[in-house]
């Protein structure tokens, strides 16, 4: 079974700066995909940014990024200039390669307040 | 496109009470998974289905919750003889194919059981 963990229950950053997000996870597999979510007080989930592991390149998505350290089971998000509708939770998610494994095992999830 | 649509929104149900949530995928999906959210928690996985067939349900209490995704029509997540610890948002995603490329979620459905 794999583990998604998030330490860090909230974090603080004033607009215009970056700040980064951490996720670690556990696997004894060698395919999958990491995904990172935004949840917003609207409450529905919104896809931010996604990793294959098999793929050594980090992931961008404008100004989200990741870090992705797959001997650590790393996995970490990079927001830079940050705007006030950035803030939101954000889930760090896992899903299996291949077949018909497609569910997504998430982390509990981080708080992000953006402060003007 | 109108994405993923759940309703209701909101529902309230007294104990012992059935409650049967709906969601509509995105126009030209056909697989949908549910999810149940506990306050202070991450999405935990419920079941995963394809047009008129169970692919996972190994996230499903094995009593008194059921799924179905008819060939037509919403998807349907019943929950029978609802209990307090029921209470919970329970949100419902569309993709295409397998998912592996993420799915588009709707925006749940919170069950409030009185």
């Amino acid at each position: 079974a794999q583990t998604v963990t998030q330490s860090q229950p909230e974090m603080s950053v004033q607009e215009a700066e970056t700040v980064t997000l951490s996720c670690t996870y556990d696997t004894s597999e060698s395919n999958y995909y990491l995904f990172w979510y935004k949840q917003p007080p609207s409450r529905q989930m919104i896809l931010v940014i996604r990793q294959e592991a098999y793929k050594q390149q980090n992931a961008t998505e404008n100004r989200f990024s990741v870090n992705f350290q797959k001997a650590a089971k790393s996995f970490s998000l990079k927001i830079s200039d940050s705007q006030l509708g950035d803030t939101a939770m954000y889930f760090c998610a896992f899903m299996k390669r291949g077949g018909a494994n497609s569910k997504l095992t998430f982390g509990k999830g981080i708080t992000l307040s953006v402060r003007p | 496109n109108a994405g993923v649509m759940q309703n209701p929104r909101h529902l309230v149900r007294r104990r012992g009470q059935e409650a049967r949530l709906r969601c509509s995928p995105m126009k030209g999906h056909s697989h949908v998974y549910w999810y149940r959210q506990l306050p202070e928690e991450g999405l935990k996985f419920m079941v995963y289905l394809q047009k008129e067939n169970i692919i996972d349900e190994s996230g499903m209490p094995k009593e008194r919750f059921s799924a179905e995704f008819p060939k037509e029509g919403p998807s349907i997540l019943r929950i029978q003889q609802v209990v307090r610890g029921d209470s919970a948002a329970y949100f419902c995603a569309s993709s295409p194919d397998t998912g592996e490329r993420g799915y588009t979620f709707g925006s749940g459905t919170r069950l409030t059981v009185v």
